[in-house]
């Protein structure tokens, strides 16, 4: 099955550094990765439509200079929040979307998710 | 507006009991409808995906229904283990767009 990873699985920083997480398809080529935003208790939020090799899309609301996201590669998404702030602090999970060609369907597969905790 | 409401937005059972989640959507174009499981701290994992032609599929003790008509999906559990304990997420999706319900909060006690 189709496996997407999430790499570091939970960091604590210092207020105003930045934090990387990157999302990794591994067994499928992925152009199109999500990054959500979850709170305690709460659905998922998408932030932003991650696209290999153009800009992400940001959903209304998410600052694009607060989280830098960069596709660099078929396989690989990343989401550095920049000068990060307490109220940054948040579980944030990535998905990258597979264009099944039997069935004519998208599938979406979910990483683990990452806890970043800004002291 | 497409959207997605799923009922209840949390239920508690006993172990051994059976119980029925149910997620109402408007989003059209519809492509398919899927089921996800999330423990607490971790990613949302697939437990079912239906497209349109789709009336029922099950997963072990898991089986959702599609009524593609009234756009209703249930996720029925058979069996209850104290590992269902989760949220579970309804997600319906167009050609490119992902629309996702609120989520119910299952628990599932001794």
């Amino acid at each position: 099955g189709a496996v997407v990873s999430q790499h570091p699985s939970r960091v604590i920083c210092k207020s105003g550094t930045s934090v990387k997480i990157e999302c990794r398809s591994l067994d499928f080529q992925a152009t199109t990765m999500f990054w959500y935003r979850q709170f305690p208790k709460k659905s998922l939020m998408l932030m932003a439509t991650s696209n290999e090799g153009s800009k992400a899309t940001y959903e209304q609301g998410v600052e694009k200079d607060k989280f830098l996201i960069n596709h660099a590669s078929l396989t690989l998404s990343t989401l550095t929040v920049t000068s990060a702030h307490p109220e940054d602090s948040s579980f944030y999970i990535c998905s990258a979307r597979l264009i099944r060609t039997s069935g004519s369907y998208n599938e979406q597969f979910f990483g683990p998710g990452t806890r970043l905790t800004v002291l | 507006k497409n959207q997605v409401e799923q009922s209840p937005q949390s239920l508690i059972i006993l172990e051994g009991k059976n119980c029925t989640l149910q997620c109402n959507y408007t989003v059209s174009p519809f492509s398919n409808l899927r089921w996800y499981k999330q423990d607490t701290g971790r990613g949302p994992v697939s437990l079912t995906i239906m497209t349109f032609s789709e009336n029922t599929k099950s997963n072990g003790r898991y089986t959702a229904t599609l009524d593609a008509d009234t756009k209703q999906s249930s996720l029925h559990i058979t069996a209850s283990q104290l590992s269902d304990s989760a949220s579970y997420i309804c997600v319906v999706t167009t050609g490119n767009q992902f629309y996702f319900g609120t989520g119910t909060s299952l628990t599932v006690i001794p």
